[in-house]
């Protein structure tokens, strides 16, 4: 079983649309969650980063965290053509010495004019 | 500020072959991650420098990779002899924070083809 589970998609939706991206987890040691973005033949792009359940909002998007369900979750409103790219969870434990982060396999997300 | 840098972008090598792959990281940047995505699945963690010291080589799938980091700036990653399986987008990452609390900052990686 993988630590972190993230449907591939792909998801499509209309421009304008609330987007929700998922991905659940096994260890709950894991306390550091974060979501990367990552457009075609670039690297992964941090989004946002939380360390507590409940939800962080940065401008159009949202980080959710729900502990006791192993369960994170991002949204986008109003999504716009240029949130299409792949969405990476990844997460890490807190007084990891190393920072190893585990991701999920990410979600391809394409947003239609 | 300079991001990550890899090169080279794109290799094709041949089985058995040894080819090295190279990143400079952000100017004062301590920690040095080395990730590998291979076709289908997800990002997987090989190993971190702090400086020239491996932290943590948790990841490096056999010793047919070697990864080095002279004096704390660049660091290469050798693969030798390479395998087919060793193919797949390799991404360097670096930060300031030892335990990536911030994230980390990627470069654009190394797509390793192997035939």
């Amino acid at each position: 079983q993988k630590e972190v589970e993230q449907d591939p998609g792909p998801l499509s939706v209309p421009e304008g649309a609330i987007v929700s991206l998922n991905c659940t987890y096994s260890n709950s040691a894991f306390q550091y969650f974060m979501w990367y973005r990552q457009y075609s033949r670039k690297g992964p792009e941090l989004l946002m980063y939380t360390y507590s359940s409940g939800n962080k909002e940065d401008g159009r998007f949202t980080a959710q965290v729900d502990k006791s369900s192993k369960y994170i979750s991002l949204f986008i409103r109003d999504s716009q053509p240029s949130d299409s790219a792949t969405y990476l969870c990844a997460m890490s434990l807190l007084y990891n010495q190393g920072g190893k982060l585990i991701f999920g396999q990410g979600t391809e997300l394409s947003v239609k004019p | 500020e300079a991001g990550v840098t890899q090169f080279p972008s794109h290799s094709v090598i041949e089985k058995g072959q040894t080819v090295t792959l190279r990143c400079d990281p952000i100017s004062g940047h301590d920690n040095l991650y080395w990730y590998r995505r291979v076709m289908g699945k997800e990002i997987k963690f090989l190993l971190h420098f702090v400086k020239e010291s491996k932290q943590d080589e948790s990841g490096m799938p056999n010793n047919r990779f070697l990864a080095e980091r002279t004096g704390g700036t660049y660091s290469t990653l050798k693969v030798q002899p390479a395998e087919l399986e060793d193919s797949g987008v390799y991404f360097c990452a670096s930060s300031q924070d030892t335990r990536g609390l911030y994230g980390y900052t990627f470069g654009s990686g190394t797509r390793l083809t192997v035939v």
